[in-house]
This record gives structure tokens, sequence and C-alpha cells, in this order.
């Protein structure tokens, strides 16, 4: 079955600290991929999507994610990350060629930035 | 104006109700969606429609039943609630029939089952 795996479920870090969310998915092929982020309390938004060309997106707020087809995996990074930046991650995917209407997300990871 | 929005954002009711969530996107999107996220955070996919034809229905209990009006509406209506439904329900939309998957969503209807 295709599944997305986020392997770090809390992360703590300091402000100005470096970050790097792994998402990892489970099948080959045609994808689309996302990073959403969630505010406490608040609803998903965008932070940035892969759909072909250059494997380093950038996003809002200061994030980008990779792309490396070979290991499957979007990995989301700030160079170095503030107060605000505390909420929960979501790496999502959509396999373009399986007919699969929907996205699927990964179990999220949850960032506690600490001033 | 929000994009997609729900009503209500909270909702407190007795086990054994039933309850009804509503979702309208003004975005002109041809797909709407449900997503459950639960306690811990995670999300996965209840129902979706594409111009009012229901093209997902992941397994979910009978009680749950999606009623979509027009391409703009997707409204959830759940009977005799579960202390298990608690959660919050995410309505979401996206155009293109859902082909790059990129969704909008709403600000979630936070359901308490007591």
């Amino acid at each position: 079955a295709q599944s997305v795996s986020q392997h770090n479920h809390h992360v703590i870090l300091s402000e100005a600290a470096s970050l790097e969310l792994g998402c990892n998915y489970s099948y080959g092929g045609t994808v689309n991929l996302f990073w959403y982020v969630q505010y406490p309390g608040q609803h998903l938004q965008l932070l940035l999507k892969y759909f072909s060309g250059d494997p380093l997106v950038k996003g809002i707020k200061g994030f980008e994610a990779e792309f490396i087809k070979s290991k499957f995996s979007f990995n989301l990074r700030k160079p170095s990350v503030q107060w605000s930046d505390t909420a929960e991650y979501f790496c999502a995917v959509k396999w373009v060629d399986t007919g699969r209407r929907a996205l699927t997300f990964g179990s999220g990871t949850r960032l506690q930035v600490q001033p | 104006d929000t994009a997609v929005s729900q009503t209500p954002k909270y909702l407190v009711t007795q086990m054994g109700n039933d309850k009804s969530i509503k979702c309208e996107q003004n975005l002109g999107h041809d797909t709407m969606y449900w997503y459950k996220q639960d306690s811990k955070k995670f999300l996965k996919i209840m129902f979706s429609y594409n111009n009012k034809e229901l093209i997902i229905n992941e397994t979910v209990p009978n009680r749950f039943s999606p009623k979509s009006p027009d391409k703009a509406h997707l409204n959830l209506h759940i009977n005799s609630l579960e202390l298990g439904d608690s959660a919050v329900y995410f309505c979401a939309s996206s155009q293109d029939s859902g082909r790059t998957g990129e969704l909008f969503f709403g600000e979630g209807s936070r359901l308490t089952v007591l």
C-alpha cells in the first residue's frame, strides 16, 4: 500500500537552529509532493510543493525542500528557525499515475522552537 | 473572504445524537473532500466529491453520510455519534478534478462527543 513516513514525531529546537524534517514515501512512479503546516489551533496551509523540474523547491517563510527520487524522499529544511515556526508539519504525496485521487499524508512532525 | 469555510467550528454533543457539518468553497474548484484528524494529528481521507459525484469513499462507518448539493458545497452528516467520532473534521477543495493533489483547507470543525 502507498504510504508516507515522517520519522521525526517531535522535534525541539532553539531559535536560530537549522531544521531538517524527513519525509519518505513508499512507492515509486510519478509523484507530486507537498509540505503543509498547521499552526496551533489553525487549519493546514501550503508551505511548498513540487510537481516537476528543479528538485530543490523554495516555499514561504524561508522553507525549502529537496526531492531525491532515488531515495523516495522530500525533506523539508530551514536554515534558521524562529519561535513562530512552532507548528505541526505534514508531508503529503499524490501518486499521479495510480488513479488514486486523494493526497496521502504522513503522520506529522511537531516542531517546538524554544526562544 | 474565506476560501473554504466550515460551520460550525466547534460542536459538543452527547453520544447517540445526530449532527451535521457544512462546508462551502468560493474558489471555483470542482472537487471537495472531508478529512478526519484524530487526537494524534493523523489526517485521513474520508470522502471526496467531484462535481457532485462521489469519487472517494474510504472505509468509513455507514453512520457518516456526505452530501454535495452542488460543486461548491459538501456537507457531512453523522448519525448515532460515538465517543470515537471525536476529532477535527477538515473540509478541503481542489481544482482540475484533484489531478495535481494540491488541497485548500477549511479551518476545521472540532467535534467533541461526550
